[in-house]
Order: C-alpha cells, then structure tokens, then sequence
C-alpha cells in the first residue's frame, strides 16, 4: 500500500514565482494536514481538511500562501509570488479520523528552495 | 494551550549503550502522545504512541516509552543504541479528545550515534 505521496520532491525556484507542491494522501484517509519545517521554526501546521473541507487555516503565514482539496486524494498548496523565506520543507500527512484523529502519516516531504 | 519541551537538542550516545530523549508536555486535557523519527532527507514515521490504557509503550525499533502524568513527561528510551539510530526525534502532544487536528510538536532531538 503507498504512503503519502508528494511531488516534486525538490524544486528550486526564483523569487517572485509561483509554486506549487502536491499531495497524494493515502487511500480511505479522511484528514489531509499540510505542515512545514525550518531550521528557525520547526515543524509548523499550515493547514488540514477533513472530507475535502478545510478546517483550520490559521497557520498559513500569508495571503501568499493557499491550499486546495479539489477531491478525496488530491491536495496543492501554492505560493504566489514566492520570497526566499518560504525555503524551506514541505510536508503533507493524513489520518483516518472516524471520530478521533490518531495519529498522521507523513509523505517524504517537497523541499523547496527560492533564491 | 499545550506545548511540548524535549530537553536537549542534540544527544550523543555510543553503540550499544542506552539511549533516553526527554519530553515534557503541557496539556489542560489528557493528552494523546507521540514520538516521531526522521530519517535525513525523509518524512516523519511514527514511532510509537501513548493514547490511554498502559503507561508504558512499545514502538518499533526497540523504542519505548512511558506516560508520566505526575511528571507531565512522555520519555524516549531505547536499551542499546544502534547506529542505524542516528535520526532526528520529535515528540508531538494533541489533545486527547478533541477533533482539532492539531499536532503540537518539540523541536526535536538529534541522536548521534557513535561506534
């Protein structure tokens, strides 16, 4: 069975461009979280859905930053425009709830790099 | 409002010898506790978890750890030290039965492990 899958897993772009990171949650999962990690910050949670819907977005740093969840097994978070502070990894995870969220399985991580 | 403190940043251990990585959390709610280990350039895989029932959980890998309310602490301790080991570790709090989403994670401890 595959875990979470995210792509790319590595994308360097230049200031001022969009950026989009993509996630594959596993099949049946009903939580889908978005989470990043520096070196400043550690791990943060950006975003997460439940049942496609999003929950809570608190953790978004900006207007720049948004996330989708068109279906049940496809996410994007996008950057637009990107800045050299949003380096930095990227994780997607998801849980099956059913009432009570567990535990999260986390994909190996985008890690993206803006000059 | 819950945290997490793991006290150390960095750990040194020697080949075999036992490893402990400390964590101490903050919850006004019974906590739902979890280690996490990343492997360098990897994502988070779950290593063990204390929800409720016994005090004292086992993980994969060797790992263990055990729920201290008294102490508010949920330490990491493995008996003998492999090198296969060296990772990151993170310790991660959510409230117990709560639907947040929310996954409030230390800033992680390095294991070094040398032969």
């Amino acid at each position: 069975d595959a875990g979470v899958i995210q792509s790319p897993r590595h994308e360097v772009t230049e200031m001022g461009q969009e950026v989009t990171l993509r996630c594959k949650p596993i099949s049946g999962h009903d939580y889908l979280f978005w989470y990043r990690q520096t070196m400043m910050r550690g791990l943060e949670l950006l975003i997460y859905f439940n049942n496609n819907v999003p929950i809570d977005d608190s953790g978004m740093p900006e207007d720049r930053f948004s996330a989708k969840m068109p279906n049940a097994s496809f996410s994007t978070l996008k950057i637009q425009p990107s800045e050299p502070r949003d380096s930095a990894v990227y994780f997607c995870a998801s849980a099956l709830g059913r009432g009570k969220i567990i535990y999260r399985f986390f994909g190996p991580g985008t890690r993206l790099t803006v000059l | 409002a819950q945290s997490v403190t793991q006290l150390g940043s960095h750990v040194s251990v020697s080949e075999g010898a036992l490893v402990l990585l400390r964590c101490n959390y903050s919850s006004s709610v019974p906590p739902y506790l979890f280690w996490y280990v990343q492997y360098p350039n990897q994502g988070l895989q779950l290593l063990l978890k204390y929800t409720t029932g016994a005090t004292l959980v086992k993980g994969i890998n060797g790992f263990e750890a055990e729920f201290k309310k008294s102490e508010t602490s949920f330490h990491l301790t493995k008996p003998s030290a492999h090198m296969s080991d060296a990772a990151e570790y993170f310790c991660a709090v959510s409230e117990g039965s709560s639907n947040t989403g929310k996954l409030i994670f230390g800033q992680g401890t390095t294991l070094q492990v040398k032969p």
